[in-house]
């Protein structure tokens, strides 16, 4: 069965460039997170969708970051005038439903950002 | 958030029960104590989780202890496909994200 994908695998950019970054969830399932994982370190929460709206964006760095799912499924994450510190692995990940308590989040193979 | 206190790393030898300890002093009592891995060059892996009483799964066990300030995450039968960095994390219900600390990477001896 389908997991969760993410498109490009690797992306190298220059600095103050524009990127997207594509999520597929698992089909049906409606709850989608964004983390980033720098080198040595757990990942880290960047955003999470129920459906359509952001219901939580606290981890958002700052403007420059920007996610949206229009559809309640594919998730984009953009990222703009990219720095040398936003080099990291980006994961997505889906679930279910909200009410992560009692469940679990699927994880996607992530994509990992270079920014020269 | 309640914090979550871990080795940095174990070693253990393959075929044998391993065993990884979880510390969390301030834990409240809606915080599920949750257990994801995450082996080189993968996404993060779900492995189990808890409230209260031990939980049994076909990938580990969780044992609790009573007074769920600390767990542990028990491998019966370690394999070399188990060498993974293990993150024991609190969640509150109705709290979505996952804070990650920095894990225990554990490293299993053929």
């Amino acid at each position: 069965g389908a997991g969760v994908s993410q498109t490009p695998s690797n992306k190298v950019t220059e600095k103050g460039k524009y990127v997207e970054l594509r999520c597929d969830p698992i089909s049906g399932h409606t709850a989608l997170y964004w983390y980033r994982q720098s080198l040595g370190q757990g990942p880290e929460f960047l955003i999470y969708f129920q459906g359509t709206g952001a219901a939580d964006d606290s981890g958002l760095p700052n403007d420059r970051f920007f996610a949206v799912r229009p559809e309640g499924s594919v998730s984009t994450l953009k990222i703009q005038r990219t720095e040398r510190g936003d080099s990291a692995v980006y994961l997505c990940a889906s679930s279910r439903r909200s009410g992560m308590a009692r469940g679990e989040q699927f994880f996607g193979p992530g994509t990992r950002l270079t920014v020269l | 958030d309640a914090k979550t206190t871990q080795p940095n790393s174990m070693e253990s030898n393959e075929e044998e029960p391993v065993h990884l300890p979880c510390n969390h002093s301030t834990i409240s009592g809606t915080d599920y104590i949750h257990w994801y891995r995450q082996l080189p060059s993968q996404g993060p892996e779900y492995v189990i989780h808890g409230l209260t009483s031990n939980v049994n799964n076909r990938m580990a066990s969780l044992a609790i202890a009573e007074d769920r300030k600390s767990s542990t995450l028990i491998l019966h039968r370690a394999t070399l496909r188990d060498a993974a960095v293990y993150y024991c994390i609190l969640l509150n219900f109705g709290n979505e994200k996952l804070t990650f600390g920095t894990g225990t990477r554990l490293t299993i001896i053929p």
